[in-house]
């Protein structure tokens, strides 16, 4: 079936430096991948629908220039988090969907998470 | 997209079978019914959806009721690997692939050894 990789799964940062996460498809093309948020004991938060070839869209409340996103192939989008402050810390979680599978369902593929710790 | 409704949370002896409603009465009729579940730290996993007849495999079964107000996800014979948090999540389905998921509170799942 299809997986979704992220890496890192864990990573501590100083408070003022960036940090990039991946997301890989790893055994389908993914024209899509959101990235949610996660803090603790809530419920997931959608962040933001990156775009193979385009700009991603975020949502409401989500700083684009805090948390740039690229989709630079169609298996793989990256989030990095820029100028990380404390508050930034939390579980971000990438899907998307394999669009060979399951056609007119709306299935997502989630990422095991990457935890965000920052100093 | 339709809002759903789910218990906060529910306990369930092991190997017992576990029943977790979701209600979505205001679901439209091209909006499947799709169920994930969040085990601790992890990323969710995908269950079982459906549209309109009820669905099984091999991790559940989806009861979906005939004015499709409401469903039931049914894990007949329920494991402590079971204990998670399972979001029930009413969308559109597409062809696509860029339509989001919202996920709400879902329901946090407890087997009891």
């Amino acid at each position: 079936g299809a997986v979704v990789s992220q890496h890192p799964s864990w990573v501590i940062c100083k408070s003022g430096t960036s940090v990039k996460i991946e997301c890989r498809s790893l055994d389908f093309q993914a024209t899509t991948m959101f990235w949610y948020r996660q803090f603790p004991k809530q419920s997931l938060m959608l962040m933001a629908t990156s775009n193979e070839g385009s700009k991603a869209t975020y949502e409401q409340g989500v700083e684009k220039d805090k948390f740039l996103i690229n989709h630079a192939s169609l298996t793989l989008s990256t989030l990095t988090v820029t100028s990380a402050h404390p508050e930034d810390s939390s579980f971000y979680i990438c899907s998307a969907r394999d669009l060979a599978a399951r056609s007119g369902a709306n299935v997502l593929t989630f990422g095991a998470g990457s935890r965000l710790t920052v100093l | 997209d339709a809002k759903t409704t789910q218990p906060t949370s529910m306990d369930c002896a092991e190997g017992r079978a576990a029943n977790l409603p979701c209600n979505h009465s205001t679901i439209s009729g091209n909006e499947y019914v799709y169920w994930y579940r969040q085990i601790h730290s992890q990323g969710p996993q995908y269950i079982i959806h459906g549209l309109k007849n009820n669905e099984t495999n091999e991790m559940a079964s989806l009861i979906i009721t005939e004015d499709r107000k409401s469903s039931t996800l049914i894990l007949p014979h329920a494991t402590l690997r079971d204990t998670a948090v399972y979001y029930c999540i009413v969308r559109v389905g597409s062809n696509f692939g860029n339509e989001k998921l919202t996920f709400g509170t879902g329901t946090r799942l407890t087997i009891i050894p």
